[in-house]
């Protein structure tokens, strides 16, 4: 079974362009999530779907991050515009339902550097 | 509140055992998770404990749980240079409709040879 896939694996950019990431679930799994981890942190829940419905993105920075997912499988997340503080690896996940107990299952990662 | 705390760093021998801990606040958390991060990967899940159970095994890892405390332990038997990562700790709490996982910042192992 393919694991969960991401790209890119990493992106230099300068602040205030924008970037964007990709994800592609296990498949058959119903519930994606978007995770930052900031050097040296645990990953922090961004955003939340089931299907293609926003289940929590409570701790979204709405005002430049966006996230969409296609047709309830593939995933975008975008940022615009880049902050410094925005340097971090991008996890997504997948998990079969949105139950409780149900595992996530974690991609590689996009690593962001924001200059 | 929701928060997860785990020590920074561990060193043990290879061959000796290594206990990780963790300790969290929310009561209301139903499972409790491990997880490894070796580096430049993503998060690979180890194993997890419901919260009415005070032990699992599996294999060489076993996890402890007491809920009084909401402390949590993962034991590594005959830990070998392999096992060398950052291990996160996460609580999952319920929300409005769904669950959501509250992770610590993480334990990094060096397993000496």
């Amino acid at each position: 079974e393919a694991g969960v896939a991401q790209s890119p694996r990493y992106k230099i950019i300068e602040k205030r362009q924008s970037v964007a990431f990709w994800c592609n679930p296990i498949s058959g799994h119903a519930t994606l999530y978007w995770y930052q981890q900031i050097l040296g942190q645990g990953p922090k829940l961004l955003i939340q779907f089931q299907n293609n419905g926003v289940v929590d993105d409570s701790q979204l920075p709405k005002d430049r991050f966006s996230a969409e997912r296609l047709k309830g499988v593939d995933s975008t997340l975008k940022i615009q515009p880049a902050k410094l503080e925005d340097s971090a690896v991008y996890l997504c996940a997948s998990s079969p339902r949105d139950g409780q107990g149900e595992p996530q299952y974690f991609g590689p990662g996009t690593r962001l550097l924001v200059l | 509140g929701e928060d997860v705390e785990q020590s920074l760093f561990l060193s043990v021998r290879e061959g000796d055992s290594s206990v990780i801990n963790c300790t969290y606040t929310d009561s209301s958390s139903t499972y409790l998770y491990w997880y490894k991060q070796e580096p430049g990967a993503g998060l690979q899940l180890l194993t997890y404990i419901f919260s009415n159970m005070d032990m699992k095994q599996d294999q060489r890892l076993t996890v402890l749980l007491n809920k009084k405390d909401k402390h949590l332990s993962l034991r590594i038997a005959d830990t070998q240079t392999g096992d060398s990562a950052i291990y996160f700790c996460a609580e999952s709490i319920p929300m409005d409709s769904s669950y959501k996982l509250i992770f610590g910042s993480g334990t990094r192992l060096l397993v000496r040879p």
